[in-house]
């Protein structure tokens, strides 16, 4: 069955670096996108950015410059970085499988604070 | 970026039909998907291209609309259904969502 699972450090200080990886099983990179989405506690999920199934990558223009997602197909791994981080960038960060822009299964997410 | 407008939240009866509604900015065609979201979990799909049952969800949750307004509608409401509504868009870029709607269960 389709699965992603995603990891990485809950507490990261501000202006670090974020770094996440997602790791998926039931589907293959190589036919489907994966997205990633957070969501600060209360509020509503904020698209981030896009590995697509070719290899290509799209972002929200409001992280761009301090985003960059990649992918390791041997691993069945995606992964996020985003640096200088700061206190809004605090939430539960979920990787996605995107299809043709609809997320159709999401990973259990991961809590991410940033705090000194 | 697209604004997604919900209204923050509804208290039904179960068995009772409940409309929860999602205005966008500007026009998405029909390229608009509805979430639920219980507390402490990850949002799952239930309505894609705005009025398609994705595989698994009950034939209770429905959806319409295009271009600007759009519904999701629970008929009947059960108790399980207490969750936040979410709707999301992916015509225009970046995909945006909208900020929930609460449903309670009087």
């Amino acid at each position: 069955q389709v699965q992603l699972k995603e990891s990485g450090p809950g507490l990261v200080q501000p202006s670090e670096t974020l770094s996440l990886t997602c790791t998926v099983s039931g589907f293959s990179l190589t036919s489907y996108s994966v997205s990633w989405v957070r969501q600060p506690s209360g509020k509503g999920p904020e698209w981030m950015g896009r590995m697509w199934y070719d290899g290509d990558t799209a972002y929200n223009s409001a992280l761009k410059s301090r985003l960059s997602i990649s992918r390791d197909t041997s691993k069945n791994q995606v992964f996020l970085k985003m640096n200088s981080l700061q206190t809004d960038d605090t939430g539960t960060y979920y990787c996605t499988r995107d299809v043709r822009g609809r997320e159709d299964y999401w990973g259990q997410g991961v809590m991410v604070t940033v705090s000194s | 970026d697209t604004v997604l407008t919900q209204s923050p939240a509804l208290a039904v009866s179960p068995g009772e039909r409940v409309t929860i509604s999602c205005r966008a900015s500007e026009s998405v065609s029909t390229l608009m998907h509805w979430y639920q979201q219980k507390p402490g979990q990850q949002p799952t799909l239930l309505i894609y291209l705005a009025s398609n049952l994705e595989s698994g969800v009950p034939a209770r949750f429905s959806g319409s609309g295009s271009g600007t307004d759009f519904t999701l509608t629970i008929d009947p409401v059960e108790a399980d259904d207490t969750a936040t509504y979410y709707c999301q868009q992916s015509w225009n870029d970046p995909p945006t969502f909208g900020g929930g709607t609460k449903l309670e269960l009087k």
